[in-house]
């Protein structure tokens, strides 16, 4: 089992629809979770952290963290064309370094 | 303020040699990291550096490669005698501390012929 899953995708929603990224993590203990956005031919930019139980929204974007269920999400609102991405979760492993998942592809269709 | 920076951006060579590649963390920010990524692939996380300790190296896929931070700072990554398995773009990213948000850089695209 991987340390950080996620629906590799692609995941395709129409221009102004919410989209809807979801991952799952095996380590109990980690207390740091970051939601990535990676543009074809670049390198992945950070769009949000979340440490607590909960909703964290900073814009359009929503992240939700339920440690009890180990699942981490990230919701798009209002998508955007130019939202189409992978986007990449990540957990805080032990000793500082992060395990990535593979992405999920977003399309956003005009 | 400047992010992370790293050279060369893309670089060719010939299978058999010897690559070295840099990257210049954000000032201030203890932890230093590398990772590759093939084409249409996740990251695959290489080395990690948190100050003075000890670097975790449990990502390095063979003897080959290397990687030192001199003075808490700037970053190299060794390849030796490189093989054509090892071309992927090769990405390094900081943070403040370990564990906090990572900041990537531009990364250096490696073509072994």
């Amino acid at each position: 089992q991987k340390e950080v899953e996620q629906n590799s995708g692609p995941l395709s929603v129409p221009e102004g629809a919410i989209a809807s990224l979801n991952c799952t993590y095996s380590d109990r203990g980690s207390q740091s979770f970051f939601w990535y956005r990676q543009y074809s031919g670049k390198s992945p930019e950070l769009i949000m952290s979340i440490y607590s139980n909960g909703d964290k929204e900073d814009g359009r974007f929503t992240a939700q963290l339920n440690k009890a269920s180990q699942y981490v999400s990230l919701l798009i609102r209002d998508s955007q064309p130019s939202d189409s991405a992978t986007y990449l979760c990540a957990q805080r492993g032990n000793a500082g370094k992060s395990t990535f998942g593979d992405g999920t592809t977003l399309t956003v269709k005009p | 303020g400047a992010g992370v920076s790293q050279s060369p951006s893309n670089k060719v060579t010939e299978k058999g040699k010897d690559v070295e590649l840099r990257c210049d963390p954000i000032s201030g920010h203890t932890a230093l990291y590398w990772y590759r990524q093939s084409l249409g692939q996740g990251l695959e996380f290489l080395i990690y550096f948190q100050g003075n300790s000890a670097p975790d190296k449990s990502g390095l896929p063979s003897d080959r490669f290397s990687a030192e931070r001199t003075g808490g700072s700037v970053s190299t990554l060794t390849i030796q005698r490189t093989q054509q398995e090892d071309s992927a773009v090769y990405l390094c990213a900081s943070s403040l501390g370990p564990g906090d948000e990572q900041y990537f850089g531009p990364g250096t695209r490696l073509t072994v012929t």
